[in-house]
């Protein structure tokens, strides 16, 4: 019963081009969604946030959409850098819960 | 200065060995949580601390029993290990300050190898 599904397991992306990182959700009653990154050996850290009253937030190089008709959102990233190479979680939350649900992760890679 | 801090960071342990693991957070949040990421990567949440009481308890076995002293503090204390617990563990905390503003604050996580 995985809740919150990231379908691609990897992405590699040329430095300077779009990254654009896919998640969808299947309970409708998340009306809160998060992306963290995460490097290996380390935990995963916060990186951009949406409420389900938006459709887009934007901070900086990193633009989280959402569309909640099709129960999905994407993270784009713009332009890539290496240091972006990490692992992406996206993770739900029926806000006051505290139950974040995650999901498995992508692995991005951009390419110098 | 680390914001949410783990020990150990490594734990090879025996079968049937009983075992803790320590979290503790500098950030004056009211809320502390366990998670499990298993070899599919798959990050789940274990248990949830909100001043020091149980808010979430998911379906874990009973032989995990979270302890948690203060509101700085969660441990995990895990009862006769078995080879399924290998994982790594992270601690987390969060302080919802309004609705639409969470974020959880993660610990570097703690590798338990159960041999």
């Amino acid at each position: 019963d995985q809740q919150v599904k990231q379908n691609s397991p990897s992405l590699s992306v040329q430095e300077g081009r779009i990254s654009i990182l896919n998640c969808d959700y299947t309970n409708s009653m998340f009306d809160y969604f998060l992306w963290y990154k995460k490097y290996p050996a380390e935990g995963p850290t916060f990186l951009i946030s949406i409420s389900s009253i938006k459709d887009k937030n934007e901070d900086g190089r990193f633009t989280v959409f959402l569309n909640k008709s099709a129960k999905h959102l994407s993270l784009h990233i713009v332009p890539s850098q290496p240091g972006d190479s990490a692992v992406y979680f996206c993770a739900a939350l029926v806000s006051g819960t505290y139950k974040y649900i995650f999901g498995t992760g992508t692995r991005l890679k951009v390419l110098a | 200065d680390t914001a949410v801090s783990q020990t150990p960071k490594y734990l090879v342990t025996q079968m049937g060995n009983d075992k803790s693991i320590k979290c503790e957070q500098n950030l004056g949040h009211d809320t502390m949580y366990w998670y499990k990421q298993d070899s599919k990567k798959f990050l789940k949440i274990m248990f949830s601390y909100n001043n020091k009481e149980l808010i979430i308890n998911e379906t874990v076995p009973n032989r995990f029993s979270p302890k948690s002293p203060d509101k700085a503090h969660l441990n995990l204390h895990i009862n006769s290990l078995e080879l399924g617990d290998s994982a790594v563990y992270f601690c987390a905390s969060s302080q919802p300050l309004a609705v639409y503003q969470e974020t959880q604050y993660f610990g570097p996580g703690t590798r338990l190898l159960v041999l």
